[in-house]
């Protein structure tokens, strides 16, 4: 079975500090995702990878960055958290566009 | 930018009856999944149904695909109260990430 693991369930940060979201996937996929979801809005795309060391922005990437320096890792990067990025966070990969997507358990992220 | 729309919103039902949710979505599409998420957890695939079929069964689920309307169905036969979750559809045409819908409550009574 292929596991998608996110290094934290619940997270509280301070407002400007940079925080790390760490996804780990063990399938070899070469796809993987960065969704944050919010009541009311539903699952939100962040930022996805292709490929090692490839990025593309997704609809609400502003106050993000990513990297993917190896295949199975992917992270988020919040350079500077602020409250409205207070949110659930979702890792997901997938082998290929017409496969099903593997999430995370989440990272519930709370910043004050 | 909404792809799918799940309807109704919110849905409750006596344990031991069936579920209908429904999804809609805008553009060509390759495929279209159903996911469910339990509370506070991440999202678990259900089924895939791809733009060429119709219809597609797994256990009790069944899930249809109308490419001329634009819309799928999930359907959950016997619900039991272990089914209460939010079910999510999520399409996206070409080598694109998949864009979800708001997703269904659904609440199955005991």
């Amino acid at each position: 079975d292929v596991k998608v693991t996110q290094s934290s369930r619940y997270l509280v940060k301070r407002t400007g500090e940079k925080v790390f979201l760490e996804c780990v996937q063990d399938m070899d996929h070469e796809n993987m995702f960065w969704y944050r979801q919010d009541p009311g809005l539903g699952l939100r795309l962040i930022y996805f990878s292709y490929d090692v060391k490839m990025k593309e922005k997704g609809d609400i990437p502003e106050g993000y960055s990513v990297s993917r320096e190896k295949k199975e890792r992917f992270s988020l990067i919040l350079e500077s958290a602020s409250t409205n990025q207070t949110s659930m966070y979702l890792c997901a990969s997938r082998s290929t566009y017409n496969s099903p997507l593997h999430f995370g358990n989440g990272t519930r992220l709370t910043v004050t | 930018s909404q792809q799918g729309e799940e309807d109704p919103q919110a849905l409750s039902i006596q344990e031991g009856e069936n579920a209908t949710m429904n999804c809609s979505y805008k553009t060509s599409i390759n495929n279209l999944q159903w996911y469910r998420q339990n509370s506070g957890r991440g999202l678990v695939h259900l089924i895939l149904i791809r733009s060429n079929e119709r219809e597609k069964h797994s256990g009790r689920l069944r899930v249809t695909l109308d490419t001329s309307k634009k819309s799928s169905s999930l359907l959950i036969t016997a619900s039991r109260a272990a089914d209460t979750a939010s079910y999510f559809c999520a399409t996206g045409p070409g080598n694109t990430p998949l864009v979800f819908g708001k997703g269904t409550r659904l609440s199955v009574i005991a």
